[in-house]
């Protein structure tokens, strides 16, 4: 069983709009590590948030922000006001059991986001 | 401050010959990680160090497959011999586990495009 799914191949947004991209995770364990990074075409990896199980508010950096429901399952990715930089693929990943010496990370197959002007 | 130094950026190579990839991780971090990226098999976790000691390598694909990471500025993943089905791009990522609070995030270098033919 996938550990993380990523639902949409790709999405369309028009610039300065927000959007949503999806990311369900599944893990027995109470104590996880979640994470999206950000692939531009040019094919570096980069770090944009991280959500970790026991927090109590979800994670914000800058335009990115986590929706975080943890019933759910569910760590969507929220950009706001879109920018033709942001044009990239957007891969969620997650780290469990969080914590110790196990850092490795299960990443989705990713999903495609193309920004419109 | 430099990131993770991958090299070569690219490398084109014959079937059965040996291919050598190498990474500077940032300075300071404690964990090293190698990533193949595949269209079919998405971001795959090759293996991984802490403190320069391998730790996880259930993740390399077979025994052609071989790292090392001699000391904590420098690590090799060597492919002998090498056939098409590896080509890919290999990512090696670095991380602290030291700080407290860290969201241990993992930092990608820009990875090696190997050509197998």
């Amino acid at each position: 069983a996938q550990k993380i799914t990523q639902t949409q191949p790709g999405m369309f947004v028009q610039e300065k709009e927000a959007v949503t991209l999806d990311c369900t995770y599944d893990t027995s364990d109470p104590s996880y590590g979640l994470f999206w990074y950000k692939q531009p075409s040019s094919g570096e990896m980069i770090f944009l948030i991280y959500q970790g199980s026991y927090d109590q508010q979800n994670a914000t950096e800058g335009r990115y922000s986590l929706n975080f429901q943890k019933a759910r399952k569910s760590a969507n990715l929220v950009i706001s006001a879109s920018q033709l930089g942001d044009s990239a693929m957007y891969f969620c990943a997650m780290r469990e059991p969080y914590g110790g010496s196990n850092y490795k990370l299960t990443f989705g197959k990713g999903t495609l986001l193309t920004v419109n002007p | 401050d430099a990131g993770v130094i991958q090299s070569p950026r690219h490398e084109v190579t014959e079937m059965g010959q040996e291919v050598t990839l190498r990474c500077k991780p940032i300075s300071g971090h404690n964990s090293l990680f190698w990533y193949r990226q595949t269209m079919m098999r998405g971001l795959e976790l090759l293996i991984y160090f802490n403190n320069n000691v391998p730790i996880d390598d259930s993740g390399m694909p077979e025994d052609r497959f071989s790292a090392k990471m001699p000391n904590a500025s420098f690590s090799t993943l060597k492919i002998q011999p090498s056939e098409p089905r590896d080509s890919a791009v290999y990512f090696c990522a670095s991380m602290t586990s030291l700080g407290r609070g860290s969201s241990y995030e993992q930092y990608f270098g820009p990875g090696t495009r190997l050509t197998v033919t």
